[in-house]
């Protein structure tokens, strides 16, 4: 799987859009883009994923450049809530290994 | 559904203590994964199962066993606890054909 490199840390303004990038340059044809986060003490929890076009769901959006070296998670309305721990992580879609988590994006939304 | 569930949600053991950590899943996930996550730390895989009867080492499996006698459930086994395996252990299962892994909301272990 490839590899992933995400900032340590961001702030967000409550209300506005929280836009968390992902650098995943070594990534290769068959290789899914997911994203999941972790709100302190949880699970992680699944939010999105994508091949090479964007996708949107209840939760957020996934911008994928074109040549799918780097993605951006948008949430449009941040909450207070959506203050967690996000992970972008690279792997081949469908296979059965585990999914290998960095440390993440630490994500706070702030009133 | 109820999904992923795991108990107990806490426990403190002594070294050389030994318990089992409950993981069912009622979405009939043909997958299932024990994981760790140490404090400030990404998950680690311990074990994982692609169906019953089938298990298989991740990347930390020392000092754990693993069963999978039911599609359901996937019961995480420590059998001389270490103050090293003090950390909150996930329990995650998925589907075949998809990467999306449902988790549950965890076990925190302290062991003293």
């Amino acid at each position: 799987d490839a590899k992933t490199t995400q900032p340590p840390s961001m702030d967000c303004a409550e209300g506005r859009a929280a836009n968390l990038p992902c650098n995943h340059s070594t990534i290769s044809g068959n290789e899914y883009v997911y994203w999941y986060r972790q709100i302190h003490s949880q699970g992680p929890q699944y939010i999105i994923h994508g091949l090479k076009n964007n996708e949107t769901n209840e939760m957020a959006s996934l911008i994928i450049t074109e040549d799918r070296k780097s993605s951006t998670l948008i949430l449009p309305h941040a909450t207070l809530r959506d203050t967690a721990v996000y992970y972008c992580i690279v792997r081949v879609g469908g296979s059965q290994g585990n999914l290998i988590f960095g440390k993440g994006t630490k994500l706070s939304v702030k009133p | 559904n109820a999904g992923v569930t795991q108990t107990p949600k806490f426990r403190i053991l002594k070294i050389g203590q030994s318990m089992t950590l409950q993981c069912t899943q009622d979405m009939n996930h043909n997958y299932m994964y024990w994981y760790r996550q140490d404090p400030g730390m990404g998950l680690k895989l311990i074990y994982y199962s692609v169906g019953a009867g089938i298990t298989d080492k991740g990347e930390v499996p020392n000092g754990y066993n693993v069963s999978r006698s039911t599609t359901e459930d996937f019961p995480l086994r420590l059998e001389l606890a270490a103050p090293s395996q003090t950390s909150v252990y996930f329990c995650a299962s998925k589907g075949v054909g998809t990467d999306t892994q449902y988790f549950g909301p965890g076990t925190r272990l302290t062991v003293l």
